[in-house]
């Protein structure tokens, strides 16, 4: 099946500062790759995702970027504020029904 | 938005017991999935479906089954719960391009 590695597994910034959150992903297959935002105690939402023949898309603070021949796409906030504190997720799809998850951002914005 | 109600948000099970997990959707849709969640191993995808009476197993089924009757209804069953399944379990429904989660259960098993 397909396997999304992610990293870091922590991130510490201060506030105003730019946070980056990285995955790499094995299925060449993968075609869709989602990222949920877990704040504490509340279940994951999706914030932004991609699609395999797009390169970069953007919303308001947050961008995500795919490389697929390096088979990995990133996380960007911008202008990172204490609400944007949470637990971040990567996924990826191969199978168009089911998402592969990764283990998991857990970042802090410190003011 | 599709709304996803998990029935039980805390749930304490002895080792051994039969245990059953409910998640119903108001929408109409045919995609349902049980993941559970452990600090550290993120989100593991357990048993999916894509219609009633059809399931497919995910990376972690070991241990589970499920049960889909009735399109609004995705139940996982711990056929004979042990300490190893304490975790928090998460259901979720829709479309690939959005799935929505429940909220959540946090089963303890003693």
């Amino acid at each position: 099946g397909e396997n999304v590695e992610q990293h870091p597994s922590t991130l510490s910034v201060q506030e105003g500062d730019s946070a980056v959150i990285k995955c790499t992903y094995s299925d060449s297959a993968s075609n869709y790759f989602p990222w949920y935002k877990q704040e504490l105690g509340k279940r994951p939402q999706l914030i932004i995702d991609i699609r395999s023949n797009v390169g970069e898309k953007k919303d308001q603070r947050i961008a995500v970027t795919l490389n697929k021949t390096a088979k990995h796409f990133s996380l960007h906030i911008t202008e990172t504020q204490p609400e944007d504190s949470a637990v971040y997720f990567c996924a990826a799809s191969n199978s168009g029904y089911a998402l592969n998850f990764g283990k998991g951002t857990s970042l802090l914005v410190t003011p | 938005d599709v709304k996803v109600t998990q029935s039980s948000r805390y749930l304490v099970k002895r080792t051994g017991e039969k245990v059953f997990l409910e998640c119903v959707q108001d929408m109409d849709h045919e995609n349902m999935f049980w993941y559970r969640q452990d600090p550290g191993l993120g989100l593991r995808l357990i048993y999916f479906s894509y219609d009633v009476k059809m399931k497919e197993k995910g990376d972690i089924p070991e241990g589970y089954s499920v049960s889909r009757e009735k399109k609004e209804r995705f139940s996982l069953i711990l056929e004979s719960a042990s300490t190893n399944q304490t975790s928090m379990y998460l259901c979720a429904a829709g479309k690939l391009y959005g799935y929505t989660f429940g909220s959540g259960t946090r089963l303890t098993v003693v």
